[in-house]
């Protein structure tokens, strides 16, 4: 089993609507970080979190340590937020390196 | 995010080649970490360094691949022999203090072992 689940794992949804995907994890972590990745592009950084929420234009990320546990919105969607969307945490006692989750395709079509 | 420079992009070597990917970090951050992300699949530590000692090289395989981040320079990855399954997009991330703090990605190097 994956350290890092994400779900789901292909998301498709009309412009506008509101998107959620989700990350659990299985192992102690003292950060976690939600990124973007274009189709043949580079990653871009979105958040990173070690508790609560933080908000950035259409985008919320919200983390719950006790359930191990984290959520990212984006709100009003539009077909440029299509893209891979890659939660990683540092694990605890872990290697230095981040450890991913397999990623949530996401298309918005318009 | 356009700090972290990665080159070259795209990369094609043949089989028994030497591959060299090089980053150069943001200004400001000591830290660097490699990146592999296979066809199809997820992306996996490989290994993490500072200015001139490699930290943990625990995801790096053991044998052909080296890594290393002189004081003067970027920070370059080495492959020796390249074989078909090394082809893969390697990214490249810097931060300032570690992956407790915000990490930036490069645009990735694209290899391709022909």
């Amino acid at each position: 089993k994956n350290e890092v689940e994400q779900s789901p794992q292909n998301l498709t949804a009309q412009e506008g609507e509101f998107i959620t995907i989700n990350c659990s994890y299985s192992v102690g972590i003292s950060a976690l970080h939600w990124l973007q990745q274009h189709p043949g592009g580079g990653i871009v950084s979105l958040f990173m979190l070690s508790s609560g929420k933080k908000k950035h234009g259409r985008l919320i990320a919200t983390i719950n340590i006790q359930e191990k546990h984290s959520s990212l919105h984006i709100t009003a969607s539009h077909p440029r937020d299509s893209a891979v969307y890659i939660c990683a945490v540092r694990v605890r006692g872990g290697a230095d390196g981040l450890t991913f989750g397999k990623g949530t395709h996401l298309i918005i079509q318009p | 995010n356009a700090g972290v420079m990665q080159n070259p992009r795209h990369l094609v070597r043949r089989r028994g080649q030497e591959a060299r990917l090089r980053c150069s970090p943001m200004k400001g951050h000591s830290h660097v970490y490699w990146y592999r992300q296979l066809p199809e699949e997820g992306l996996k530590f490989m290994v993490y360094l500072q200015k001139e000692n490699i930290i943990d090289e625990s995801g790096m395989p053991k044998e052909r691949f080296s890594a290393e981040f002189p004081k003067e320079g970027p920070s370059i990855l080495r492959i020796q022999q390249v074989v078909r399954g090394d082809s893969a997009a390697y990214f490249c991330a810097s931060s300032s203090q570690g992956m407790n703090t915000e990490a930036f990605f490069g645009q990735g190097t694209r290899l391709t072992v022909v």
